[in-house]
């Protein structure tokens, strides 16, 4: 099975200051990786992807996220931080589901905190 | 576009009884919804996969009798928790995939349902 790792429960980092949130991967084949943010009480927003070109991915509210094939990284990164960002975010990879259905797994999360 | 709706947003239930929860694609035919439980400590573990007029198929160590799964028509997938006991109070979330996406996998996900078993 494709998986991906978050190794950080929690960043901080001040308002206005350069964030990074970390993720490896581990997959067989090509990776199909993905990037989205939770706001308290709401469901998931797509942020961006990767599947296939450019190593730096350009998403949704000035977030990108960079791919490293050598480092098997996705590391999203935003150049810098509004008090705004702060939510919960998840990388995922595409992965082979029970019955052989596509679906998209998820990594535990990192709750990042943007500090004024 | 691709907005996916889920209701009821809240719901608390007696221990014992069975709840459903709906989840519709507005603005798009979604022929496969994905339902998932979020845990206390964040994380997000798919459940099943719903496809528009066969069985679901549940990932494993989900109970099927337990949490039943009906893709009725294109825009709409129920969850209904039968029996439910107070571990099952979690957050459900399920997504849908909108078609012509080819490989992109990206999934649009409803804004989620807290049920509470007391």
């Amino acid at each position: 099975a494709q998986s991906v790792a978050q190794p950080e429960d929690q960043v901080n980092v001040a308002e206005g200051n350069p964030l990074t949130v970390k993720c490896t991967y581990s997959v067989s084949g090509n990776p199909y990786l993905f990037w989205y943010v939770q706001y308290p009480n709401r469901g998931l927003q797509f942020l961006l992807k990767y599947i296939t070109g450019d190593n730096l991915v350009k998403g949704s509210y000035g977030f990108e996220a960079e791919f490293n094939k050598s480092q098997t990284s996705f590391h999203l990164k935003k150049p810098s931080a509004l008090v705004s960002d702060s939510a919960l975010y998840f990388c995922a990879v595409r992965d082979i589901g029970a019955g052989g259905y596509q679906k998209v797994t998820f990594g535990t999360g990192t709750k990042l905190q943007v500090i004024p | 576009g691709a907005v996916v709706s889920q209701h009821p947003s809240r719901v608390i239930c007696k221990s014992g009884t069975s709840v459903k929860i709906e989840c519709r694609s507005l603005d798009f035919q979604a022929t496969t919804m994905f339902w998932y439980r979020q845990f206390p400590k964040k994380s997000l573990m798919l459940m099943a996969t719903s496809n528009e007029g066969s069985k679901a198929t549940y990932e494993q160590g989900v109970e099927k009798d337990k949490f039943l799964i009906n893709h009725a028509s294109l825009t709409l997938s129920t969850l209904t928790v039968t029996s439910a006991h107070p571990e099952d109070s979690s957050f459900y979330i399920c997504s849908a995939r909108a078609p012509g996406q080819g490989n992109s996998y990206e999934q649009y996900f409803g804004p989620g349902t807290r049920l509470t078993v007391t």
